[in-house]
């Protein structure tokens, strides 16, 4: 199956400050999402960008599918943001949107 | 107005009993799944249903058993529950297939005790 790797695991941020999530994958791809998993569990829909760049307030993201990677930018963090952000893909040629999820990046903004 | 609505959110049992958990999506999607999040926060695919018909159906014991009754509820029934049941069960729906965006609902926590 696909791989999905995210880096870093874990960050901790400092309120106000700018950061960089990376998800690598091993396969071509067809959806590419990322997801806050905020700290009551709730899995909110950021992007679904399985390529080019998408930007939704202190947001973005940007998908090179022909170098397997994506990026999801936060900048201007705040406490808000804490939680774990995953990113799921759906290989390229499976279908019914069969998800494939990494381990996720751990945030903790600090005040 | 909730678009993904999963009951009960906590679910506390014994080994050896069965559950249920319902899903309802009010999106008008085709397709709706079932994951499982683990204690360590990984997300695993379990099933996935298009209009009422299985199409996913990845390698998951036979005590957990799917029933769509329509194309807006997939409901999840899980017998003899064992401890490495307690998870985080969280269903999911799309509009079609393939490339489209999933939307989750608020999860179920299930502890089997």
């Amino acid at each position: 199956g696909i791989q999905v790797e995210q880096s870093p695991p874990d960050l901790i941020l400092q309120e106000g400050a700018n950061s960089t999530l990376r998800c690598n994958f091993s396969d071509s791809v067809n959806n590419l999402q990322w997801f806050h998993q905020n700290p009551w569990g709730q899995l909110i829909n950021l992007f679904y960008i399985p390529s080019g760049t998408k930007q939704n307030g202190r947001l973005s993201a940007t998908t090179v599918a022909t170098e397997r990677y994506s990026l999801l930018y936060i900048s201007s963090s705040q406490t808000t943001d804490s939680g774990v952000y995953f990113c799921a893909v759906e290989r390229y040629g499976d279908s019914w949107g069969k998800l494939q999820f990494g381990a996720g990046t751990q945030v903790v903004v600090t005040p | 107005d909730t678009a993904v609505s999963q009951t009960p959110k906590y679910l506390v049992t014994q080994m050896g009993n069965d559950k249920s958990i319902k899903c309802e999506q009010n999106l008008g999607h085709d397709t709706m799944y079932w994951y499982k999040q683990d204690s360590k926060k990984f997300l695993k695919i379990m099933f996935s249903y298009n209009n009422k018909e299985l199409i996913i159906n990845e390698t998951v014991p036979n005590r957990f058993s799917p029933k769509s009754p329509d194309k807006a509820h997939l409901n999840l029934h899980i017998n003899s529950l064992e401890l490495g049941d307690s998870a985080v069960y969280f269903c999911a729906s799309n509009p079609g297939w393939s490339s489209y965006e999933q939307y989750f609902g608020p999860g179920t926590r299930l502890t089997v005790t």
